[in-house]
């Protein structure tokens, strides 16, 4: 079946600009995750979605980064006045809904590269 | 707060060779613990993950894992290396009495598996 897909693969922008990420995750998966991983390090959390709501915030670095999932499927990372800071690999995970004594694991897209200029 | 160590950048082996990639990591109350692998231009694939019951969990195209809690440690083993294991691996882990859900990974492991 189907994995997860991020849109676009490739994002080259200009510091200052807007940018927003797309993420389609597994279908039926309820939990949506986004990550971000620099060059030689491993994947940091970001936010995840339970539903339309976001459960988790705590790994948004500041208030230039934004994400939505209105209709509880599809997911949007938005990044305000972007730095070159930002630029990373932005990877995007979904998981069924864990119980309160399991987890199920996350399933990563390929990711979005995002360089700033 | 919990945190991932992997202690190696990178480990080499001979094709047909046991490989150990090593993780230690520290939570607060009982983790759960993945182990994840990244090829080249690729998404992170799960291997396998220790949720609870038996120490010692298999997973995916011959890898297992040992949970230790007495060393806080989640090494990755697979008994003969192969050329196409070569990849870049991450532990993660994340607790299990917070409902917390977001995992905290390593820095990765670059195994390199020569013929």
């Amino acid at each position: 079946g189907a994995g997860v897909s991020q849109t676009p693969s490739n994002k080259v922008t200009e510091k200052g600009k807007y940018v927003e990420l797309r993420c389609d995750p597994i279908s039926g998966h309820t939990a949506l995750y986004w990550y971000r991983q620099s060059l030689g390090q491993g994947p940091e959390f970001l936010i995840y979605f339970q539903g339309t709501g976001a459960a988790d915030d705590s790994g948004l670095p500041n208030d230039r980064f934004f994400a939505v999932r209105p209709e509880g499927s599809v997911s949007t990372l938005k990044i305000q006045r972007t730095e070159r800071g930002d630029s990373a690999v932005y990877l995007c995970a979904s998981s069924l809904t864990s119980g309160a004594s399991s987890y199920n694991e996350q399933f990563f897209g390929p990711g979005t590269r995002l360089t700033v200029l | 707060a919990q945190s991932v160590a992997q202690p190696e950048d990178q480990v080499n082996v001979a094709e047909g060779n046991p490989l150990t990639v090593k993780c230690t990591y520290s939570v607060s109350g009982n983790p759960y613990l993945f182990w994840y692998v990244q090829y080249p231009n690729r998404g992170l694939q799960f291997l396998l993950k220790y949720i609870t019951g038996d120490n010692l969990v298999k997973g995916s195209y011959g890898f297992e894992a040992e949970f230790n809690k007495s060393q806080t440690s989640f090494h990755l083993k697979k008994p003969s290396a192969l050329v196409s294991d070569s990849a870049l691996y991450f532990c993660a882990v994340t607790p299990t009495d917070t409902g917390r859900r977001a995992l905290t990974f390593g820095s990765g492991t670059r195994l390199q598996v020569q013929p």
